[in-house]
């Protein structure tokens, strides 16, 4: 068990809509990055929040956004859903955004979107 | 070109038996971060062992070492006495530093990952 939790567990949304994920940190962790991981694919980083701000976003659309609350948890956004959006959606906390500060991971939101 | 690359799409060892995950990696920084995860069918990511880029040992974690060839960009993972619970999607990354407007990130690029198979 790593601290990390994600809600909810599965979401099925249609094409267009709009969804918010859910994350809360390790307790004393700061920084909180989120990862869209397809099927039979690697995770891929969509953005990290440090303190708050958003401090670096990876290849995804301004319709991917997200909030980092001061006790640290955290939400994602996703506006106009499309059929591509289909994905496991997971968050990582870590104390700090540094080289040597392990992310660990929460289980993850399954997204379907028909 | 791709920063991780994993070469084995599945992996096949006998319970008890130590199999090694291959990892490959390219950058052009001095300072970086390599890390093992455990993906299992659940879906959660579990951090398995790092090592960083000025590490001279191998690291190591109960069950778990890293083969770290600097000189090659690579970095093994090697699971010794095999379990069945072993069994899972294992994946290899890497984490340099980004700057981006006077601050810095530390994303995590992953491989496409190996499924392992643990045969009792």
């Amino acid at each position: 068990e790593t601290g990390v939790t994600q809600s909810p567990t599965h979401l099925i949304k249609t094409r267009g809509q709009q969804v918010t994920l859910r994350c809360s940190s390790q307790s004393g962790h700061n920084t909180v990055s989120w990862y869209q991981q397809a099927l039979g694919q690697g995770p891929q980083f969509i953005f990290q929040y440090y303190r708050e701000e958003e401090n670096g976003r990876g290849n995804f659309p301004p319709r991917f956004s997200g909030l980092q609350f001061p006790n640290y948890s955290s939400e994602l956004n996703v506006n106009a859903l499309e059929l591509d959006d289909s994905a496991l959606y997971l968050c990582a906390s870590s104390l700090g955004t540094g080289l040597t500060d392990t992310q660990y991971f929460g289980p993850g939101t399954r997204l379907t979107v028909l | 070109a791709q920063k991780i690359t994993q070469t084995q799409p599945g992996m096949f060892v006998q319970e008890k038996e130590a199999v090694t995950l291959d990892c490959t990696y390219d950058t052009s920084d001095q300072s970086y971060g390599l890390f093992w995860y455990k993906q299992p069918s659940s879906g959660e990511m579990i951090f398995l062992i790092y090592q960083g880029s000025y590490d001279e040992q191998n690291a190591t974690e109960g069950r778990y070492s890293l083969n770290f060839q600097k000189a090659r960009k690579s970095a093994n993972l090697v699971i010794s006495a095999s379990q069945l619970g072993d069994s899972a999607m294992y994946f290899c990354a890497m984490r340099e530093l980004t700057n981006a407007g006077g601050t810095s990130y530390g994303k995590l690029t992953f491989g496409q990952g190996t499924i392992l198979t643990v045969h009792p």
